[in-house]
């Protein structure tokens, strides 16, 4: 079993709509939890970041961690063509500024359309 | 763009050959962590060099190998490359001991290995 999970897609969706992506996880050590944005043939930029449990926002983006379910996810409203990327989830037991080794989900590819 | 750089941008590379990947990091950055992502995957950590020396690996043979320069710039190695060794090789930097919310990711190297 894979450390974290995440549903692969692709996923199509319509200008303005609102998406939904998660990830599952198994180790309970993880404590930094993080949304990134990969566009094709970049390199992953961060989106969301968070440490405890419950939701963040900025803009349009929401991130939700529930640590008690092993369960985070990103939500997009109004969601735009220029969105269209790869999300990839990623989670580590120590933060950024230390020993930090990252565990990505494998990414969903999500498409917008006009 | 995040101010880590990576070269070459391709490289294609035969079976049994030697590859070196090169890394800077962004200014003021003295830690480096590498990742291996292969095509429709998440990236998976390599390993992480922080003054010169390595500071954690990932489930890697010995065959990836790695530098930290005294400029904080940074190499990765692959020796007797086999076929699954194709990838998109990122590296990403950071700040050890200063909070900062995330690790900044290049826009990686893509090797073929035929």
């Amino acid at each position: 079993q894979k450390e974290v999970e995440q549903d692969p897609g692709p996923l199509s969706v319509p200008e303005g709509a609102i998406v939904s992506l998660n990830c599952t996880y198994s180790n309970s050590a993880f404590q930094y939890f993080m949304w990134y944005r990969q566009y094709s043939r970049k390199g992953p930029e961060l989106l969301m970041y968070t440490y405890s449990s419950g939701n963040k926002e900025d803009g349009r983006f929401t991130a939700q961690v529930d640590k008690s379910s092993k369960y985070i996810s990103l939500f997009i409203r109004d969601s735009q063509p220029s969105d269209s990327a790869t999300y990839l989830c990623a989670m580590s037991k120590f933060p950024p500024w230390g020993a930090q080794k990252l565990v990505f989900g494998q990414g969903t590819r999500l498409t917008i359309n006009p | 763009e995040t101010g880590v750089t990576q070269s070459p941008t391709h490289l294609i590379k035969t079976r049994g050959q030697q590859v070196t990947l090169r890394c800077s990091s962004q200014s003021g950055h003295n830690t480096v962590s590498w990742y291996q992502q292969a095509l429709g995957q998440g990236p998976q950590f390599i390993f992480q060099y922080y003054r010169e020396e390595e500071n954690g690996r990932g489930n890697f043979p010995p065959r990836f190998s790695g530098l930290q320069f005294p400029n904080y710039s940074s190499e990765l190695n692959v020796n007797a490359l086999e076929l699954d060794d194709s990838a998109l090789y990122l590296c990403a930097s950071s700040l050890y001991g200063v909070e900062v919310e995330t690790q900044y990711f290049g826009p990686g190297t893509r090797l073929l290995v035929l």
